[in-house]
């Protein structure tokens, strides 16, 4: 099992691009989520995935879209970048309840 | 407490010694406390999930407990190794919300 995968593992963009990132979930999740980790912060939850529908958002602007496809991987789109969406991009899947995520390691979005 | 607090934000111990950190959390809406480990360049690792008032786990030298009521959450670490060297983050998690709230961490440092 190869467990959460993420692509890129880094990716530098410049103000005004457009970036997607890939996640993978464990093998037999079905449920992807989506985190920002900006420097000196924990985790923010920006949305999940579940069913190839959006099933909770947090609070995050529209630039920040994403998909779930029928295979349960999923895209994270960041439109119209700027210097504060620099930050490590955490995916993690899941099954049922209690909710027990297991993440991927992140991909490092830079933004010049 | 609208949100996941943890403290210390950061702490230094010797090997050998035996060191707890706290994760404070809303009571009301609770469904879930969950315990990561995150080591540097690594995906977070669950370590625990708490669901009921009272409970206990345990993995070989860290255990952790759980008060729902007043909405708080122990880590404990026993006889510390550097290999505990880590991030230690806490999340609640809201249930029908299906989104994890985190804690900024603790880092923690474990010198020989």
């Amino acid at each position: 099992d190869a467990g959460v995968t993420q692509s890129p593992t880094h990716l530098i963009k410049t103000r005004g691009q457009q970036v997607t990132l890939r996640c993978s979930p464990k093998s037999g999740h079905d449920t992807v989520s989506w985190y920002q980790q900006a420097l000196g912060q924990g985790p923010q939850f920006i949305f999940q995935y579940y069913e190839e529908e959006e099933r909770q958002r947090g609070n995050f602007p529209d630039r920040f879209s994403g998909h779930q496809f029928p295979n349960y991987s999923s895209e994270l789109n960041v439109n119209a970048l700027w210097l504060g969406d620099s930050a490590l991009y955490l995916c993690a899947s899941s099954w049922g309840q209690p909710n027990e995520q297991f993440f991927g390691p992140g991909t490092r979005l830079t933004v010049l | 407490i609208l949100n996941v607090e943890q403290s210390p934000q950061s702490l230094h111990v010797q090997e050998g010694d035996s060191t707890n950190f706290t994760c404070s959390f809303p009571s009301s809406n609770f469904y879930a406390l969950h315990w990561y480990r995150w080591e540097t360049a690594k995906s977070p690792e669950a370590l625990f999930v708490m669901t009921l008032n009272g409970d206990e786990k345990k993995k070989g030298r860290i255990s952790a407990t759980l008060n729902t009521k007043e909405g708080y959450s122990y880590l404990y670490i026993k006889g510390s190794q550097p290999e505990d060297s880590a991030t230690y983050l806490c999340s609640s998690d809201g249930g029908a919300t299906n989104k994890l709230i985190f804690g900024t961490g603790t880092l923690l440092a474990v010198q020989p």
